[in-house]
């Protein structure tokens, strides 16, 4: 069962675009974590979101929780090549820290 | 954060021949690994949750008699797959929990099997 529904599914634009990538649940989140992963290579924590409404700014990538807790965004402004890779948000719903992720978003920023 | 290293980076094998894949935390104390499997254009699957000092735990439907996982120390955690088959070529990666009582994960760089 797909407990983490991301979208879109790949996404391919341009140099200088801007863009957000979705991540919800129908039941509620614990925490929400977003992963960058580049080809060949493991994932990177590039944030983790914990309270509803809450707010992340990374340069120029920006995370949102929703206020129930249910869905997460992930804005990109001025998007570049280096930003290609594959977008995985996950989270944790046990008790024993074991991840479960999304299918990710793989996205390519065209120069 | 952990630095996780993982050997070898890529391996290629015969059919029915077993390989195994290392998982170190080096420069941190690892009492909880984990191993999760990647196939082309998915998302990470766990496998297992490997113990200092006991046995594995295994997520339902992996064979722990196929992916044998041995942590036998705080630094290291190794992933064998026995009789290897072509369906077991993927990309396998290993994580290290921060024990921090947090979500916290710190991934090794992964290690690309093909089995002939």
């Amino acid at each position: 069962t797909q407990l983490l529904e991301q979208s879109p599914q790949f996404l391919s634009i341009q140099e200088g675009e801007n863009l957000t990538v979705y991540c919800n649940s129908s039941s509620v989140f614990s925490s929400l974590q977003w992963y960058r992963q580049e080809p060949g290579e493991g994932p990177v924590l590039l944030v983790t979101v914990v309270t509803g409404g809450e707010v992340k700014k990374l340069k120029r990538l920006t995370f949102q929780f929703g206020d129930a807790r249910k869905d997460s965004s992930l804005h990109i402004t001025a998007a570049q090549p280096g930003d290609t890779g594959l977008y995985l948000c996950a989270e944790n719903r046990g008790s024993n820290y074991k991840l479960t992720f999304g299918k990710g978003t793989l996205l390519t920023v065209n120069p | 954060g952990a630095v996780v290293s993982q050997h070898p980076s890529r391996v290629i094998c015969k059919s029915g021949t077993s390989v195994k894949i290392e998982c170190r935390s080096l420069d941190f104390q690892a009492t909880t690994m984990f191993w999760y499997r990647q196939f082309p254009k998915q998302s990470l699957m766990l496998m297992a949750t490997s113990n200092e000092g006991s046995k594995a735990t295994y997520e339902q439907g992996v064979e722990k008699d196929k992916f044998l996982i041995n942590h036998a120390s705080l630094t290291l955690s190794t992933l064998t797959v026995t009789s290897a088959h072509p369906e077991d070529s993927s990309f396998y990666i290993c994580s290290v929990d921060s024990g921090m009582g947090t979500d916290t994960q710190y991934f090794g760089p992964g290690t690309r099997l093909t089995v002939l």
